[in-house]
């Protein structure tokens, strides 16, 4: 079966960076791919990017460009989204999903990573 | 950016009732969107995409319908574990992918 399993609950400082991890088992890694879906405290969904596990092409959201990175490591079925430069607006829960890429929907989505910004 | 409208906000029902949740996009996104239902403290979870297709597992009182710009979800007699809050999607256009502000179905 798909499962999707998430790194744990991160805090951090303004100006600091997080990387959160995505493991993806119960199918063929490489031919799909991962999106990213951010949740701040008590709104909507924020879509952030996507990264190919095939070929590790990204898409990213205009907003986060040059502050975000999406990987994946095919070796360990794993994607990473990292995010610089972080600020109070950064709080959030993120999750990451599966994603085949145009014309695809997020069938699997992981258990989200909560992001708190403390000082 | 394609701006995906829902409405209304929240929607007040019974167990039982019938639910009609409203999607509509500030352009064609042709037959790509996706619904999915997420309950507090939960991820979000795939209920239909491709407009009216449901997602393996779902039950049959989920229904999906519209094309181009108007959407719709269905729920036929709504189950107490129904109520949550419901996002619509365009999986047609991108970057970005952009969903609506949610439509919160809340027991009457």
């Amino acid at each position: 079966q798909v499962q999707v399993l998430q790194s744990g609950a991160e805090v951090r400082k303004p100006g600091a960076s997080v990387k959160v991890s995505c493991k993806a088992s119960g199918y063929t890694f490489t031919n799909y791919g991962i999106s990213w879906v951010r949740q701040a405290p008590g709104q909507g969904l924020e879509w952030m990017g996507w990264v190919s596990a095939h070929n590790g092409n990204t898409n990213y959201t205009e907003k986060f460009r040059g502050r975000l990175t999406m990987t994946t490591d095919t070796s360990t079925t794993t994607a990473y989204m990292e995010l610089r430069g972080l600020t109070s607006d950064d709080t959030a829960v993120y999750y990451c999903a599966r994603d085949e890429g145009s014309y695809s929907s997020l069938d699997f989505w992981g258990q989200g990573t909560l992001v708190t910004l403390s000082s | 950016e394609i701006v995906l409208t829902q409405s209304p906000a929240t929607l007040s029902l019974s167990p039982g009732e019938r639910a009609t949740l409203s999607c509509r996009a500030s352009q064609s996104v042709s037959v790509y969107l996706a619904w999915y239902q997420q309950k507090p403290g939960q991820a979000p979870r795939l209920l239909i995409y491709d407009s009216s297709n449901r997602a393996p597992g779902i039950p049959a009182r989920f229904s999906g319908s519209g094309s181009g710009t108007d959407f719709a979800l269905t729920i036929s007699s709504l189950e107490p574990e129904d109520f949550a809050v419901y996002y619509c999607q365009q999986h047609t256009n991108w970057p970005p992918w952009t969903f609506g502000q949610g439509t919160k179905v809340e027991i009457k």
